[in-house]
């Protein structure tokens, strides 16, 4: 089956510093990224959507400068948070699709803590 | 904007016994997803529905899409401890997005 992975799997770090975190589609080609953000006990809120080669598509109320995405090819695409804050410690899931409207395999997520 | 609900937000029941949980978009759909998240896991794919009043099963697991393609039903038969988790619904509205419901939590007592 379609593997995504994800890294780091969690992550501390102090305040003002930026993060990165890894997606990629282990065995197949997705032409489309998606990068979703989950408070506990929440449903999953779509961030951006990420297309190889072109830039996000961020929704309504995410900072595009706070989250910055890049689809560098049809495997990878990155999620950098600048100069993390409390209020953005949450769990991050990326999730990966070979075409539009199609299954969505989902990376295993990154925890990420800011003090 | 389009929303997707789901009710109940949250399902206790005893081992052996049925579970249902309904989803209920906005708007027309053009195919429903369902997933399950363990807790402290990730999302895992269950089905996908196409077509107008489809039903899928999957062992105790059995699928619905409305004739109106707007909502959704997962049903579980005999749920057993394993069946916990948070059940998700996910629609495609044909616009460039999954739409995620609000999630059902269902806990099962041994």
């Amino acid at each position: 089956g379609a593997v995504v992975s994800q890294h780091p799997s969690r992550v501390i770090c102090k305040s003002g510093t930026s993060v990165k975190i890894e997606c990629r589609s282990l065995d197949f080609q997705a032409t489309t990224m998606f990068w979703y953000r989950q408070f506990p006990k929440k449903s999953l809120m779509l961030m951006a959507t990420s297309n190889e080669g072109s830039k996000a598509t961020y929704e309504q109320g995410v900072e595009k400068d706070k989250f910055l995405i890049n689809h560098a090819s049809l495997t990878l695409s990155t999620l950098t948070v600048t100069s993390a804050h409390p209020e953005d410690s949450s769990f991050y899931i990326c999730s990966a699709s070979p075409n539009k409207g199609t299954t969505q395999y989902f990376g295993p997520g990154t925890r990420l803590t800011v003090l | 904007g389009q929303q997707v609900m789901q009710i109940p937000q949250y399902q206790h029941v005893q081992e052996g016994e049925d579970f249902t949980t309904y989803c209920n978009s906005s708007t027309t759909l053009s195919n429903i997803q369902w997933y399950k998240q363990r807790p402290g896991g990730h999302p895992v794919f269950l089905i996908q529905l196409v077509k107008s009043g489809e039903v899928k099963k999957q062992k105790r697991l059995t699928f619905q899409f409305g004739e109106a393609k707007k909502n959704s039903s997962l049903h579980i038969t005999a749920t057993q401890t394993t069946d916990v988790g948070t059940y998700f619904c996910a629609g495609w509205s044909g616009t460039y997005k999954y739409i995620f419901g609000t999630g059902t939590r269902l806990k099962v007592l041994a």
